[in-house]
């Protein structure tokens, strides 16, 4: 099955710098990456997600790339703010019949934005 | 248009006590998922369905049930709790097809002593 690996597991910014997060996939045919944020205590939440056949989206100060050749994609947030601060978890998909129709979630991300 | 709404949002059971999670969405979602959080931890798979009547183990499926007898419904059933069983459960759902994202309840916060 899939296996996704997220880094770092804690990152810390200023507010204003640039934070990014990686993650590698293990299966070839997966072909959807989605995103999620999810706050202190609340629900996952999709923030933005690219697909197989585009290698990068952006979304005002989100964006995330994908590399196919090395199974590697990538959230950037740029001008960082106190309330980006939450637990950021990528993950990876392929369509299909049987486990192929679920998200497989890396570990998660804390990111802490700093006054 | 609810979303996807989970009961209770906190639960807390003795050892070798029984409960259902109750999961539903108006979406008109084909795909329903349960998922459990443990604290500082990502999201475990533990059972899913692509539709009323079909439903399939995800990673970590012992000692839990689930049924779907309509779109809407996806229950998740714990037969005598156990203290590993204490988590957060979210359940999500998205449309069946190419690529869509989770959209996720607010999930159950059950606490087995």
């Amino acid at each position: 099955g899939e296996n996704v690996e997220q880094h770092p597991s804690t990152l810390s910014v200023q507010e204003g710098d640039s934070a990014v997060i990686k993650c590698t996939y293990s299966d070839s045919a997966s072909n959807y990456f989605p995103w999620y944020k999810q706050e202190l205590g609340k629900r996952p939440q999709l923030i933005i997600d690219i697909r197989s056949n585009v290698g990068e989206k952006k979304d005002q100060r989100i964006a995330v790339t994908l590399n196919k050749t090395a199974k590697h994609f990538s959230l950037h947030i740029t001008e960082t703010q106190p309330e980006d601060s939450a637990v950021y978890f990528c993950a990876a998909q392929r369509e299909g019949s049987g486990s192929a129709r679920q998200l497989t979630f890396g570990s998660g991300t804390q990111l802490t934005v700093l006054p | 248009n609810a979303g996807v709404t989970q009961t209770p949002k906190f639960r807390i059971l003795k050892i070798g006590q029984s409960m259902t999670l109750q999961c539903t969405q108006d979406m008109n979602h084909n795909y329903m998922y349960w998922y459990r959080q443990d604290p500082g931890m990502g999201l475990k798979l533990i059972y899913y369905s692509v539709g009323a009547g079909i439903t399939d183990k995800g990673e970590v499926p012992n000692g839990y049930n689930v049924s779907r007898s309509t779109t809407e419904d996806f229950p998740l059933r714990l037969e005598l709790a156990a203290p590993s069983q204490t988590s957060v459960y979210f359940c999500a759902s998205r449309y069946a097809g190419r690529n869509y994202g989770y959209t996720f309840g607010s999930g159950t916060r059950l606490t087995v002593v």
